[in-house]
């Protein structure tokens, strides 16, 4: 099993600038979920989908933050305009049809400068 | 508001001194708490999923137990491998799954 795979691994942007994350969940998951993990604050849930439909992004800190999820294998998270407050590592996770466990990936270490 | 809290933030031991990390959690109805391990520079990792109290589970030389306010992950006669941060988590009461995470103790084992 190939596991849940985000691109890239580390990003480092300007502020201001468009940045865009993106993750491939395992096969036949039905659940994607993207975290948020900084020092302060821990493993921060942002959004997740079940079946390709958002269900609950209220942890979406602003406006700036998007995400998507066009198909079964394919998500992305924007971040437009960047700000250095946004500097973490992001994590997209999957979980089968019926809950957990999560299943995380590497995660996206992102600096904003 | 549901929370998760673990203690200690950081533990050392040397190989072989066997201990116990601490998860309380406030969450009505609790729906699982599940232990993770996250290595560096990797995401966390599953090991556990508990659902009730007097619920236990043993993989290798950890063993994970459950009671009505907190978990423990008890950890026996540790090897330097066994250096990671451990995460616990529980399941939002009303969610389809998503997570609610402590922000973990990080284990040192010295050789």
């Amino acid at each position: 099993d190939a596991g849940v795979i985000q691109s890239p691994r580390h990003e480092v942007t300007e502020m201001g600038q468009e940045v865009t994350l993106r993750c491939k969940p395992i096969s036949g998951h039905n659940s994607l979920f993207w975290y948020r993990q900084t020092m302060m604050r821990g493993l921060e849930l942002l959004i997740y989908f079940n079946n390709n439909v958002p269900i609950d992004d209220s942890g979406m800190p602003e406006d700036r933050f998007s995400a998507k999820m066009p198909n079964a294998s394919f998500s992305t998270l924007k971040i437009q305009p960047s700000e250095p407050r946004d500097s973490a590592v992001y994590f997209c996770a999957s979980s089968p049809s019926g809950g957990p466990p999560l299943h995380f990936g590497n995660g996206t270490r992102l600096t904003v400068t | 508001e549901d929370q998760v809290t673990q203690s200690p933030e950081a533990l050392r031991l040397q190989e072989g001194e066997s201990s116990s990390l601490n998860c309380s959690y406030t969450v009505s109805g609790l729906r699982g708490l599940f232990w993770y391990r996250q290595d560096p520079g990797k995401g966390p990792e599953f090991l556990f999923t508990l659902y009730s109290a007097g619920e236990e589970k043993e993989k290798e030389r950890l063993k994970a137990t459950l009671t009505k306010k907190e978990s423990f992950l008890h950890i026996t006669a540790p090897k330097p491998e066994d250096s990671a941060t451990y995460l616990c988590a529980v399941q939002a009461p009303g969610s389809q799954g998503n997570l609610i995470f402590g922000k973990g103790t990080k284990l040192s084992v010295k050789p």
